[in-house]
């Protein structure tokens, strides 16, 4: 177990629709990452929070969006939802935004849209 | 821009063979350079990194992966392979410049037959 929380593990809904996926990261970790992991694209990095703050972007749509709160959790907001979205979305956190920290991951996120 | 590649889609090593997993990279800036595994419906899971120092670097059960600068390499080794070791490996790689983005190769999948 990494410490690293992510809910719901699994998540069908329609194309259109909006959904949020939640992370918990691991006590003390002040940096959170979301990642895209698709068959057909790899694992998609989408961004990092840092203490509340945007650090980095990757390839995030517009129709995506994530915030950091102060009690350090995160979400990652998805919506108008494609069939090309279904994936499994990852959490994952680091102590600081130092370059050589290690990101741990939670379990994942199963969205499917239908 | 920072990249990753691990050539090998697949390796295939039966049971107390080695095993060697590639990854070579591409950074601006100093690397910084992580091995994950990921088993099925399961996050990822660390192995190892490379921050600054000795080229071997030691991780969990029983992995190794060796630094080559000249090679801009990173490849991820196991004296001697396991069933259980059979996964989906994935080498990330970080710049201390341009932002905290860590980058993802495309996994090797490993079949270890006993």
């Amino acid at each position: 177990d990494s410490g690293v929380t992510q809910t719901p593990k699994h998540l069908i809904t329609a194309t259109g629709q909006r959904v949020t996926l939640r992370c918990s990261p691991r006590s003390g970790d002040l940096s959170v990452y979301w990642y895209q992991q698709s068959l057909d694209q790899g694992l998609q990095f989408l961004i990092q929070y840092y203490n509340g703050e945007e650090r980095a972007k990757g390839n995030i749509l517009e129709r995506f969006s994530a915030q950091q709160f102060p009690d350090l959790h995160s979400e990652l907001n998805l919506s108008s939802l494609e069939l090309g979205d279904s994936a499994l979305y990852f959490c994952a956190s680091s102590e600081q935004g130092a370059a050589g920290n290690t990101i741990y991951f939670g379990e994942g996120s199963w969205l499917t849209v239908v | 821009a920072q990249s990753v590649a691990q050539p090998e889609d697949q390796v295939n090593v039966a049971e107390g063979n080695p095993l060697t997993v590639k990854c070579t990279y591409s950074v601006s800036g100093n690397p910084y350079l992580f091995w994950y595994v990921q088993y099925p419906n399961r996050g990822l899971q660390f192995l190892l990194k490379y921050i600054t120092g000795d080229n071997l670097v030691k991780g969990s059960y029983g992995f190794e992966a060796e630094f080559n600068k000249s090679q801009t390499s990173f490849h991820l080794k196991k004296p001697s392979a396991l069933v259980s070791d059979s996964a989906l490996y994935f080498c990330a790689v970080r710049s201390n410049t341009g932002g905290f983005k860590t980058i993802f190769g495309a996994g090797t999948r490993l079949f270890v037959k006993a």
